[in-house]
Order: structure tokens, then C-alpha cells, then sequence
């Protein structure tokens, strides 16, 4: 099946400063990727709907100044968390369809990373 | 908007039996996917069967059957012959047509498999 892969999978920073999540779809091209927040023992949380070479679309509530999207080809979507603090600490998760597979519905996800800002 | 909820948040079950995990939703749409995932300690969302609405036959992947029921809006999961592998969260998810590939999510069921 296709491969989405996501680095880093951990990354631990100091509050006040930005971290950037990177999404690859490995062996197809992602006009769109997604972006999840999950937190502890709870579900996916949509926060924002990546378009390759457009302004991402955010879910109500998501801040999209301290959550900047970008997809600037058509294998990388970015997620950075600007300022961060300890209230951002989470697990983000990408998916993204593969062309090769339309009409099913079916999304590939990357591994997640892991956030946590002290 | 569509709501997905999973009303059992922990199960378990034995080793090499049957457990079944509930799922309904809700939504206006006649067109749509339904899924169900499995998020292992490893986090990785992993894809364990699909339907589509317009289907009326249950699918099936080996150990991985649904209960799909259309007009009461419920799609269970039963798992046969329980391995201690399946131990994982368990998604159900919900997808339109026309959302542009959009889900949406349920709280999940932590299962439990026990040797």
C-alpha cells in the first residue's frame, strides 16, 4: 500500500519556540493531506485539510497563526507550531489519499509525532 | 454534520474468542464510507476493513467482519478467533462522497485481548 511517513516522531522543545512537523507521501503524489491532533487516550481530531499549492483549510477552533500549514509540493505537507507551549503538547497525525486508490475512500497515515513542549 | 459514536471505551476478551464493537452515526447523507481503524500502541493508524453504504453485503477481511445496518445507522466490528495482536484502540470513521476525503471520527475502544 502507499506510505506516508512523518518526521520527527518525537521532538521535545522549550516553550516560546517553533517546531516543524514534516508529512511525505513516499511513492504517490497528495494533492491533499490532512492533519490530526490526538491527545491522550482520546480520538483524531481534525484541525486542517492541506491543499498542495493553496492555503490549507482549518477546522473551527484550530488557530491557524500557531498552527501554519504549508504544502508546497506534491509529496511534502509542513505543520508548524508556532510559539509553542505546554498546552500544545500532543500526538499529530497526517493522512493523505492516494490516487492510486479512488473511490474507496481509504487514507494512508503516517506514524504521528509526538510534541512536548516544557 | 455527522457524529460518529463508539459507546463501549474499554473491552476485553480472551484469546481465540468473538468480541463485537459497536458503532453508530449519524447523517443525512445517502452516499458515504464507513471504517474502521486500529491504532496500536505503536500509533499507527492502520486500516482494518472498509464498507460502502450503497453495499448491502458485510464485509469482510479474514478474522474482520461488519454488522453493516443502513437504516438504523449502525456499523459494528466483530473480531474472530481474538489474537493477543488485535490489543489496539479501535476507530470507527465516517466518510462522505463528496467531503474531499474528509473523516470524521469516534471515540474509540480500547480492546483488550487476554491470553
Amino acid at each position: 500500500g502507499a506510505v506516508v511517513s512523518q518526521h520527527p516522531s518525537r521532538v521535545i522543545c522549550k516553550s516560546g519556540t517553533s517546531v516543524k512537523i514534516e508529512c511525505r507521501s513516499l511513492d504517490f503524489q497528495a494533492t491533499t493531506m490532512f492533519w490530526y491532533r490526538q491527545f491522550p487516550k482520546q480520538s483524531l481530531m481534525l484541525m486542517a485539510t492541506s491543499n498542495e499549492g493553496s492555503k490549507a483549510t482549518y477546522e473551527q477552533g484550530v488557530e491557524k497563526d500557531k498552527f501554519l500549514i504549508n504544502h508546497a509540493s506534491l509529496t511534502l505537507s509542513t505543520l508548524t507550531v508556532t510559539s509553542a507551549h505546554p498546552e500544545d503538547s500532543s500526538f499529530y497525525i497526517c493522512s493523505a489519499r492516494a490516487p492510486s486508490t479512488p473511490g474507496t475512500g481509504e487514507l494512508f497515515f503516517g506514524e504521528g509525532s509526538r510534541l512536548t513542549v516544557l | 454534520a455527522q457524529t460518529v459514536t463508539q459507546s463501549q471505551p474499554e473491552m476485553s476478551v480472551q484469546e481465540a474468542e468473538t468480541v463485537t464493537l459497536s458503532c453508530t452515526y449519524d447523517t443525512s447523507e445517502s452516499n458515504y464510507y464507513l471504517f474502521w481503524y486500529k491504532q496500536p500502541p505503536s500509533r499507527q493508524m492502520i486500516l482494518v476493513i472498509r464498507q460502502e453504504a450503497y453495499k448491502q453485503q458485510n464485509a469482510t477481511e479474514n478474522r474482520f467482519s461488519v454488522n453493516f445496518q443502513k437504516a438504523a445507522k449502525s456499523f459494528s466490528l466483530k473480531i474472530s478467533d481474538s489474537q493477543l495482536g488485535d490489543t489496539a484502540m479501535y476507530f470507527c470513521a465516517f466518510m462522505t462522497y463528496n467531503a474531499g476525503n474528509m473523516l470524521t471520527f469516534g471515540g474509540g475502544t480500547r480492546l483488550m485481548v487476554k491470553p
